[in-house]
């Protein structure tokens, strides 16, 4: 199985600052054939079930603020909030879902204010 | 507006089985997508279970493909979990979940609780 390691396990962060969460995947998740990286980042709020937020490691769902942006590529993956909002405090997880291999999530990284 | 409803026992004796519904609205379940199931333990992250094809062909996450049934219902615009022997580290918020052709999860149910213990 891919092994997938966030960090920080936790971070705090101001109104208005940028927030980064980093994923790192424990074998490259680039798929050659098409180019695409198959990493994607949730956001679970409490009490709710997660929240798909970008897919192929940077494309954003529909409806997804622009605040939220993913980078990277192979096995180093970021997912960055430019300018925090209340309703930003949340887990967020980052998944792999390379190939036949079976899916498989990050630990989770808890943002608070 | 794709909509899923998780629905079952919230207790479960150990060594029994857990048995689970996800009910789909306002999309074809027979669309040609992936239907899955994925836990979350008290305080721990996400655990892909597994996952249906409209068609029933399965797949499942190794570590519980021996104890794992997962099942379609087209008519009913259902799909079912069953895990068998089941103990306490089972305990987990269960989330049904419509999985992409791709392979990422973009809806999701609200999730249900259920409790191992006797």
């Amino acid at each position: 199985d891919i092994e997938m390691t966030q960090s920080p396990d936790s971070l705090a962060v101001s109104l208005g600052e940028r927030a980064t969460i980093n994923c790192r995947s424990s074998q490259s998740v680039l798929h050659r054939y098409n180019n695409k990286n198959y990493l994607a980042w949730y956001q679970q709020k409490p009490g709710q079930s997660p929240k798909l937020l970008i897919y192929w490691a940077s494309t954003r769902e529909s409806g997804v603020p622009d605040r939220f942006s993913g980078s990277g590529s192979g096995t180093d993956f970021t997912l960055t909030i430019s300018s925090l909002q209340a309703e930003d405090v949340a887990i967020y997880y980052c998944q792999q879902y390379f190939g036949t291999t079976p899916s498989t999530f990050g630990q989770g990284t808890k943002l608070e204010i | 507006q794709v909509q899923l409803q998780e629905s079952g026992p919230g207790l479960v004796e150990p060594s029994k089985t857990l048995s689970l519904t996800c009910g789909v609205s306002g999309y074809s379940i027979s669309s040609g997508d992936y239907w899955a199931w994925i836990r979350s333990p008290p305080g721990k992250g996400l655990e892909w279970i597994g996952s249906v094809y409209y068609s029933g062909s399965t797949s499942y996450n190794p570590s519980l493909r021996s104890r794992v049934s997962i099942s379609v219902d087209t008519s009913r615009s259902q799909f079912y979990l069953q895990l068998n022997s089941v103990t306490a580290a089972d305990t987990a918020v269960y989330y049904c979940a419509r999985n992409s052709s791709a392979g990422f999860f973009d809806y999701w149910g609200q999730g249900t609780l259920v409790t191992v213990s006797s």
